[in-house]
């Protein structure tokens, strides 16, 4: 089982739509939970760091449920430069070390 | 801007060649990475240095070979690369606070091409 899963989409939405992503994980000791957006052909870049109690930063709104290891990404009013591939990214207190990476879900916003 | 700096944006070598990919970072971080990245897949762990000691090296190749040579510098020599090892390389750091990792910064890497 890997150690976070994501639904690669791709996800094609119009824009000024809402979309949401989800993300898995199947450590409990996971400690710290991200969201990096990637373009084509570049680096990652982090997004928002996900805190316990839901974080939100302007039209992007980040979720941590414990209980069911899984964390989520609200896009709100989707602009056309929100199309991207963003990854879901944890790293867990027995190997801090060590990031590890959802497969990225891919966003289309469509004009 | 990117606050990782990687040299060179992009490398074409020969099987034969050797070279080396160099990652600064001037943030004080104490935790630095070196990614492989193939398209449409994310990023692939190669290793990692903590307080500049190796920390993780995921069985990578030994015609990869990292060295860490201060707090601040990264870098891969590359040595027999394989047409397979053409790849996006991407350097991250991140700070190391309580026991746990803050989020990782990643340069802009470096486009590999083997012939």
């Amino acid at each position: 089982r890997k150690e976070v899963e994501q639904d690669p989409g791709p996800f094609n939405v119009p824009e000024g739509a809402t979309v949401a992503f989800n993300c898995t994980y199947s450590n409990s000791a996971s400690q710290s939970f991200f969201w990096y957006r990637q373009d084509c052909r570049k680096e990652p870049k982090l997004l928002m760091s996900v805190y316990s109690s839901g974080n939100e930063d302007g039209r992007f709104t980040a979720q941590l449920n414990r209980a069911s290891q899984y964390i989520s990404l609200l896009i709100r009013d989707s602009k056309l430069s929100d199309s991207a591939t963003y990854l879901c990214v944890v790293n867990s207190r027995d190997n801090f070390n060590k990031f590890y990476f959802g497969s990225g879900t891919k966003l289309n916003v469509k004009p | 801007d990117t606050e990782v700096t990687q040299t060179p944006k992009h490398l074409v070598m020969g099987m034969t060649n050797k070279k080396s990919l160099k990652c600064e970072q001037h943030m004080g971080h104490r935790a630095m990475y070196w990614y492989k990245q193939k398209a449409k897949k994310p990023p692939e762990l190669m290793f990692v240095y903590s307080y500049e000691k190796l920390s993780i090296n995921e069985s990578v190749p030994s015609r990869f070979s990292p060295e860490c040579p201060n707090s601040s510098l990264l870098n891969l020599h590359l040595h027999a690369l394989q047409p397979e090892d053409s790849a996006l390389y991407l350097c991250a750091s991140s700070r190391i606070q309580g026991g746990s990792n803050q989020p990782q910064h990643f340069g802009d890497g470096t486009r590999l091409s083997i012939l």
